[in-house]
């Protein structure tokens, strides 16, 4: 079946160090898109790209990075210049193009990362 | 830029009994909706969503939502409501910004008591 994998599922990060969360999927979509999920805060965006070897700030972009090397993996590195960085992290990803803008996102399983 | 507010982080609600959630939207243009579910730890799963025509929009799980232009409003409902529907529910709305990301309400906790 098609889907988006996430791993690991929970994660733990000590002081000073980066870590990186693994997104792959397999639905052969353009676009792909890194989430922050927070109590009572709903989702944020932190990272899209629609192409390879392209990708966009989103709304809290500071203290993570991205890349996109592959169609199918988008990864995100939390960095050490991010000071509250436990969260639920969320990938999903979208088609493009004419008449997908109405189209859903698919979403991972999501990654829970905790700091040691 | 398009939003969303949920109205009410918490609803509880008797097995058997109605499910409303509430959603507003703000948008210059007409809007792509969307619902979604989401179990403890898990992600979030397609409930339904609206884009044009028909305004009463049916999804999985015998949830349904109504598109109010003059309300601004995309209410997800659901006539009898179960213990497996306890979960976050979220209302997002998709626009061109930001590559169509979505943009989320802040969610809805829905309790279902025996």
């Amino acid at each position: 079946d098609g889907g988006i994998t996430q791993s690991p599922k929970y994660l733990f990060r000590k002081e000073g160090q980066n870590v990186t969360l693994s997104c792959e999927q397999n639905l052969n979509h353009d676009a792909m898109y890194w989430y922050r999920q927070d109590p009572g805060q709903g989702l944020r965006l932190i990272y899209y790209s629609q192409i390879v070897n392209d990708f966009q700030k989103g709304d809290i972009a500071e203290g993570y990075s991205v890349s996109r090397e592959k169609k199918e993996s988008f990864p995100l590195t939390v960095t050490s210049a991010q000071k509250n960085p436990t969260a639920f992290y969320l990938c999903a990803s979208s088609t493009l193009g004419q008449g997908s803008s109405n189209q859903p996102q698919h979403f991972g399983d999501g990654t829970r990362l905790s700091i040691l | 830029a398009q939003s969303v507010t949920q109205l009410g982080s918490h609803v509880s609600v008797s097995e058997g009994a109605l499910v409303l959630l509430r959603c507003n939207y703000s948008s210059s243009v007409p809007p792509y909706l969307f619902w979604y579910v989401q179990y403890p730890n898990q992600g979030l799963q397609l409930l339904l969503k609206y884009t044009t025509g028909a305004t009463l929009v049916k999804g999985i799980n015998g949830f349904e939502a109504e598109f109010k232009k003059s309300e601004t409003s995309f209410h997800l409902t659901k006539p009898s409501a179960h213990m497996s529907d306890a979960a976050e529910y979220f209302c997002a709305v998709k626009g061109p910004n930001s590559g169509y990301a979505l943009n989320f309400g802040k969610g809805t906790s829905l309790l279902v008591t025996p």
